[in-house]
């Protein structure tokens, strides 16, 4: 079946330092890949998505590329600010059937001044 | 903006109380989805609609229900609420043939 595993977390960085948070799935087929965000708080938001192989979604700084070879979508940010501190969760759709995601557990980001 | 309301962030009830929680979409979608999310545990769908009166199951519909009687307003209840169902509840609603889920705030719900 289709599954999405992330990096477990908490993840703590000091400001202006380097983020990967690894992203890997299974799925049949050529599914749709997204990363969500949840600030403190909130509800999830859409941060990024890649619809096809190759693809690179990007926003706010944060970058990811969908990677079928091998199977990835790993989400990384150059230099992050206390302001990204929030849940991150990846997520893909297959194709058909997007009305239904298929979520991993989420990695939570603590950036520090 | 879309806009995704649900109609309380705190709540506390009882083992045993039938449990209303409401969430309203304001920009005609189609979709609508109950999660609960849980330390550890990610996001877990409840149930989904894709229409008005239409329901799907998701992955723990157990010991819920909804109803969806109009386009815009989803409802989630718990029937006999119990202490394993203390959770952060999110609603989320989805244009039919896009990608984006727009979630609520969410409901944190307390059962004693």
């Amino acid at each position: 079946g289709n599954s999405v595993t992330q990096m477990e977390g908490p993840v703590t960085l000091s400001e202006e330092a380097f983020l990967t948070i690894n992203c890997t799935y299974t799925a049949t087929g050529y599914p749709s890949l997204f990363w969500y965000v949840q600030y403190p708080g909130e509800g999830l938001q859409l941060l990024l998505k890649a619809t096809k192989a190759d693809d690179k979604g990007s926003n706010k700084g944060f970058e990811a590329t969908y990677r079928k070879e091998t199977t990835s979508f790993h989400l990384e940010k150059g230099s992050v600010q206390v302001s990204d501190s929030a849940v991150y969760f990846c997520a893909l759709t297959n194709a058909g059937n997007n009305r239904k995601l298929i979520w991993g557990l989420g990695t939570s980001l603590a950036v520090n001044p | 903006d879309v806009k995704v309301t649900q109609s309380s962030r705190y709540l506390v009830k009882r083992t045993g109380e039938k449990v209303f929680l409401e969430c309203v979409q304001d920009m005609d979608h189609e979709n609508m989805f109950w999660y609960r999310q849980d330390p550890g545990l990610g996001l877990r769908l409840i149930y989904f609609s894709y229409d008005v009166k239409m329901k799907e199951k998701g992955d723990i519909p157990e010991g819920y229900s909804v109803s969806r009687e109009k386009k815009e307003r989803f409802s989630l209840i718990l029937e006999s609420a119990s202490t394993n169902q203390t959770s952060m509840y999110l609603c989320a609603s989805l244009r039919q043939g896009t990608y984006e889920q727009y979630f609520g705030p969410g409901t944190r719900l307390t059962v004693t």
